[in-house]
């Protein structure tokens, strides 16, 4: 079976830095990626990882270390619009882009 | 523009009915999905389908079926069998991997029964 963890709140204060953990349990892995969420809307792709290092798009970072089954999200220079929720995401298996989902973390960010 | 609809947003049922989900897609993507959130959860896998005239049971499959007839469509069928089917359900596309693991969500659909 598959688990992940991550804190399930964060707030932060706009202009900050802001870091998600996941900690992860699989069975198989090949990657781990991170989605956002604005309440009510539909969850939208940041990233991913299928090797160890930091992957850099803008504000937005994200880390993995397949040793220590743990990534995590960086969001500089928080915005107020950064407030939803951020899902981390482990693909599973070969073959397929399924994905296992955490159950997420909620990020306000407060001016 | 190219994208992913799903249609109604907001869908209202009385307990013991079947109700159809639609999902389509203009991304020429290969492979579809169907979640299930519940409030304050992560996504559950339903049903996916990596090409058409196949699909394969997700983590939660009970209750749900599916159909593939072509590339671009992909609709859910929330049957009376499933115990607990008021949720938000989000139906997915990506195209395979080896290619790119991104997977395109559409807006959802609130499925409320009573």
């Amino acid at each position: 079976g598959q688990s992940l963890e991550q804190p399930s709140e964060v707030t932060a204060v706009e202009g900050a830095i802001v870091q998600i953990n996941c900690t992860y349990q699989t069975s198989g892995f090949y990657g781990l990626s991170w989605y956002q969420q604005h309440d009510g809307g539909a969850p939208t792709f940041l990233s991913y990882n299928a090797l160890d290092g930091l992957e850099e798009t803008g504000r937005f970072s994200s880390f993995l270390s397949r040793s220590d089954s743990y990534g995590y999200l960086l969001l500089q220079e928080l915005q107020m619009k950064d407030s939803a929720s951020y899902f981390c995401a482990v693909r599973v298996r070969t073959g397929a882009n399924n994905l296992f989902f955490g159950t997420g973390t909620r990020l306000t960010v407060i001016p | 523009d190219g994208g992913i609809t799903q249609s109604p947003k907001y869908l209202f049922r009385k307990e013991g009915q079947n109700v159809t989900l639609s999902c389509e897609q203009n991304l020429n993507h290969d492979a579809m999905y169907w979640y299930r959130q519940d409030p304050g959860q992560g996504l559950r896998l339903i049903y996916y389908s990596q090409i058409v005239n196949d699909f394969q049971k997700g983590d939660i499959a009970e209750g749900y079926s599916v159909s593939r007839e072509k590339k671009e469509s992909f609709p859910l069928t929330v049957t009376s069998a499933q115990k607990n089917p008021t949720a938000f359900y989000l139906c997915a596309s990506s195209i395979l991997p080896g290619q790119g693991f991104e997977q395109y969500f559409g807006p959802g659909t609130r499925l409320t029964v009573t």
